[in-house]
């Protein structure tokens, strides 16, 4: 399969730890989005990649979360000092280039903050 | 980023075809209309988009008003399978000072499309 894949699927962490999500796009996209979900809404955006440059970043995005695209390849989504509001599904998408083109959504990063 | 409008739920009986409305009165000339769904514990999935004409695919019909104020989202004959969230987005197709659209996509709380056996 080589759809968009995410690492961990799921996460339980303790309130005030810091965790790290992987992201590894359809290898020819250049454009990687990280968006969270919670439950009952729809997805939000969070930040945008564009080969290893992040262009965009929401409000969303407090200083507690980095994001990273070393090589324009995989991403990482770090959120230090996690609390209970950060629990959520994260997703990772990825596109090629063009306007219209559809994004393509990995399975996404449950994490649960205790 | 220009916002749409779709009822909450919606339900249909299998092997009968679906229609699914979204209002986006405040349009630009430059969105495109898109339809994703989001299965249950998946992420979303692409569905179909269009700017002014109606589209066809494999999964889904796109009808797209004349005034592009709203549009219709045709499932042909809804499967079991096609039981999910469906988010009608405005992708705003403008270049930035830069030259690039950036694209990313703006969700609403979409269309909880139930469909009985």
């Amino acid at each position: 399969d080589t759809g968009v894949s995410q690492d961990p699927r799921h996460k339980i962490t303790k309130r005030g730890q810091n965790v790290t999500f992987r992201c590894d796009p359809i290898s020819e996209h250049n454009r990687l989005y990280w968006y969270r979900q919670t439950l009952g809404q729809g997805p939000e955006f969070l930040t945008y990649f564009q080969n290893e440059a992040q262009l965009e970043k929401s409000r969303l995005l407090s200083d507690r979360f980095s994001a990273e695209r070393p090589k324009g390849s995989f991403s990482t989504l770090e959120i230090q000092r996690t609390e209970q509001g950060d629990s959520a599904m994260y997703l990772c998408a990825s596109s090629p280039w063009g306007v219209s083109y559809e994004q393509y959504f990995g399975p996404g990063t449950r994490l649960t903050v205790t | 980023d220009a916002k749409t409008t779709q009822p909450n739920s919606m339900e249909s009986n299998e092997e009968e075809p679906v229609h699914l409305p979204c209002n986006h009165s405040t349009i630009s000339g430059t969105d495109y209309i898109h339809w994703y769904r989001q299965l249950p514990s998946q992420g979303p999935e692409y569905v179909i988009h269009g700017l002014t004409s109606n589209v066809n695919n494999r999964m889904a019909s796109l009808a797209i008003a004349e005034d592009r104020k709203s549009s219709t989202l045709i499932l042909h004959r809804a499967t079991l399978r096609d039981a999910a969230v469906y988010y009608c987005i405005l992708r705003d197709g403008t270049t930035n000072a830069g030259g690039t659209s950036y694209g990313k996509l703006t969700f609403g709380q979409g269309t909880i499309l139930t469909v009985h056996p």
